[in-house]
């Protein structure tokens, strides 16, 4: 079946130690998105890549970064974790940008 | 700035009974809605969507309704199973932000059985 893969599931991480997420996609959908999802809150988009277009969002904090190597992975770099990063964070794709959005199961982290 | 926001937080309901989740968006340039259900520990999964052209659209037990006069929408979920306890989220395009989706607080909805 065609899906959004997230791995790992669950990562720990120490405060400061950068950590890496990853995200894949069978779908072939040219837009791939990171969003934030804090405890009882709504996904707070990150960043989006329209193919190998990178889009930031002006409120996203320069310590996440991204990286499209292909059409099928993303991964989510965050290159000093704080506490108030912990959080789950889930990736999306979408056929087109204003397209239906398909979700990961989601990568949960928590920083020690 | 855009806001998406939702009435209610939380919404209690009996088994069987119907279901209705409010939205509220500020941009009437917004042409796209959807509707996420997102269980504990899950990613959001797609319910129903409606676009600025339509004024409703049923699926399986679900009813979107759109009032685009005073920019509400609406989830009625009907004969609500305990399946359907979650977290409803409504995704609101904005078309001058490229045709962002940006989300609703949420509503928690709990069934008792």
């Amino acid at each position: 079946d065609a899906m959004v893969i997230q791995n790992p599931r669950y990562q720990v991480t120490q405060f400061g130690k950068p950590v890496t997420l990853s995200c894949s996609q069978t779908l072939n959908h040219n837009v791939m998105y990171w969003y934030q999802q804090k405890s009882s809150q709504a996904p707070k988009l990150l960043f989006h890549y329209y193919d190998k277009d990178f889009n930031n969002e002006a409120d996203t904090p320069d310590n996440f970064q991204s990286r499209r190597p292909n059409t099928s992975f993303c991964f989510l770099d965050i290159r000093s974790p704080g506490l108030g990063d912990a959080a789950m964070y889930l990736c999306a794709t979408s056929r087109d940008r204003g397209s239906e959005q398909f979700f990961g199961p989601g990568t949960r982290l928590t920083v020690l | 700035g855009e806001s998406v926001g939702l009435h209610l937080p939380t919404l209690s309901v009996q088994e069987g009974d119907n279901s209705i989740i409010n939205c509220a968006y500020s941009n009437s340039a917004s042409d796209y809605f959807i509707w996420y259900k997102q269980e504990s520990g899950k990613g959001p999964q797609f319910i129903i969507d409606i676009r600025s052209n339509m004024d409703k659209r049923q699926g399986q037990r679900v009813t979107v309704l759109l009032n685009k006069t005073v920019k509400h929408l609406s989830l009625q979920i009907a004969a609500t199973q305990p399946g359907d306890s979650a977290v409803y989220f409504c995704a609101v395009s904005f078309p001058n932000t490229g045709n962002q989706f940006y989300f609703g607080t949420g509503t928690s909805l709990t069934v008792i059985p």
